[in-house]
């Protein structure tokens, strides 16, 4: 596509129940990463696929994160069991040759209640 | 770890010139990016500077020392729409993932 596409926008769920949060990369870039921003705060470093290597996951703040990319294109982010403290906008880039230029999606705000 | 300090806030009037100074501290270092963010939107990317000095584009600049572990991004000729959040990133080796600062919110008044 055009840009990276992220849905759901928004997402309310209740405390103790899973969410998974879908990123479309750019057609064709290798790099996708995903982020959380808190309102009002900096940008969080989740996890990072490149191409076939083994993702870096050393962003996941516990075991009830865990994302996968097929086909290295579309990634899931999954939160297991989600608490308030999850509540954010989770962000996805991605990038080509550039690793210094992500093309950011629109994020999906999540709240938990 | 790395860690990545700006200001939080700064206002300024139309037509005036901002900067935002970035210091950091890494284990490795690559680069150093801006990115921009209105409030609600996804971040962009604005510039980035890999060697010592200035880098131009339009009314927007960055600077990087890498001696001094020292970078900044100057906006000139301020507009309204130039209102948003500004981050700094460093990468710390080619290819890896941006670790990103705390944002410096920049309010343009009339």
């Amino acid at each position: 596509g055009a840009g990276v596409s992220q849905s759901p926008s928004n997402k309310v769920t209740e405390k103790g129940k899973d969410v998974e949060l879908r990123c479309d990369p750019i057609s064709g870039h290798t790099a996708l990463y995903w982020y959380r921003q808190s309102l009002g705060q900096g940008l969080e470093f989740l996890i990072y696929f490149q191409g076939n290597s083994a993702p870096d996951k050393s962003g996941l703040p516990s075991d009830r994160f865990s994302a996968e990319r097929t086909g290295g294109s579309v990634s899931t982010l999954t939160i297991q069991r989600t608490q308030q403290e999850d509540s954010a906008v989770y962000l996805c880039a991605s990038s080509l040759n550039r690793p210094e230029v992500y093309t950011f999606g629109s994020g999906t705000r999540l709240t938990v209640v | 770890g790395q860690s990545l300090e700006q200001p939080s806030e700064v206002t300024a009037v139309e037509g005036a010139i901002v900067q935002i100074n970035c210091t950091y501290q890494t284990s490795g270092f690559y680069g150093l990016s801006w990115y921009q963010q209105h409030d609600g939107g996804a971040p962009t990317f604005l510039s980035y500077n890999a060697l010592d000095g200035l880098e131009e584009t339009g009314r927007f600049s960055s600077f990087l020392s890498r001696s001094d572990s020292y970078g900044y991004l100057l906006l000139q000729e301020l507009q309204m729409k130039d209102s948003a959040s500004y981050f700094c990133a460093v990468g710390k080796a080619a290819g890896n993932k941006l670790t990103f600062g705390g944002g410096t919110r920049v309010l343009v008044k009339p």
